[in-house]
């Protein structure tokens, strides 16, 4: 098993443009999850998905769009890239309901926007 | 402000020492996790205890959980150079699904 991929590691941005952070994972997992990680701030939350049709909002979900067409795959959009988002986004799955387990990490991306 | 905080926000010990952190949250939860992260890497899940649950041992980690105070503490005993990393603690709450919510993190550093 691959657990959760995420692609692509790195990416630079220039403002305003868009891209799209891909995540797959192929647990089967029913709960799928987006963080961005900036110094000293910890994990934060942007959108996530308790299943595929399902998705809902975070901590910080301005900026960035989601969607859950597949229970494998969990893409996040950036519609128009801010140095504001200039970040490490790291992308989780676990089992569906009162599974009490952990979250798997993928690797993370880089993003750097200019 | 986050869900989860941990305190302190930076350790450094010596090699052999015991190292605890702490972590206080907000609201209700269904559970409580740690992870570790080591510099330039994704989260790795070391424990979780459930709400109904005091408190949990893994190997050289201890965890407690006090709901009445909402908090929770990690202990790592006899810590190793190795254990050099960041730790968080992240809590699932209940709002209809299941989401889970990130501390700021502590950095422990070992000295060998």
């Amino acid at each position: 098993n691959a657990g959760v991929t995420q692609t692509p590691k790195f990416q630079v941005l220039k403002t305003g443009q868009s891209m799209t952070l891909q995540c797959a994972q192929d647990m089967n997992h029913e709960y799928m999850s987006w963080y961005r990680q900036d110094p000293g701030m910890g994990l934060r939350l942007i959108h996530y998905s308790v299943g595929a049709g399902i998705t809902d909002q975070g901590e910080v979900p301005n900026g960035y769009n989601v969607s859950r067409s597949t229970t494998e795959d969990f893409p996040l959009r950036l519609l128009s890239a801010a140095p504001s988002q200039t970040s490490v986004y790291f992308c989780a799955s676990r089992p569906g309901g009162r599974s009490n387990q952990p979250q798997h990490f993928g690797d993370g991306t880089r993003l750097s926007i200019l | 402000s986050q869900q989860g905080e941990e305190d302190p926000q930076a350790l450094s010990i010596q090699e052999g020492e015991n190292a605890t952190m702490n972590c206080s949250y907000k609201t209700s939860i269904n559970n409580l996790q740690w992870y570790r992260q080591n510099s330039g890497r994704g989260l790795v899940h070391l424990i979780l205890i459930r709400s109904n649950e005091r408190e949990k041992h893994s190997g050289r980690l201890r965890v407690t959980l006090d709901t009445s105070k909402k908090s929770s503490s990690l202990l790592i005993t006899a810590s190793r150079a190795a254990d050099t990393a960041s730790y968080f603690c992240a809590t699932e709450i209940n709002t209809g699904g299941f989401k889970t919510i990130f501390g700021a993190g502590t950095r422990l550093f070992v000295k060998a």
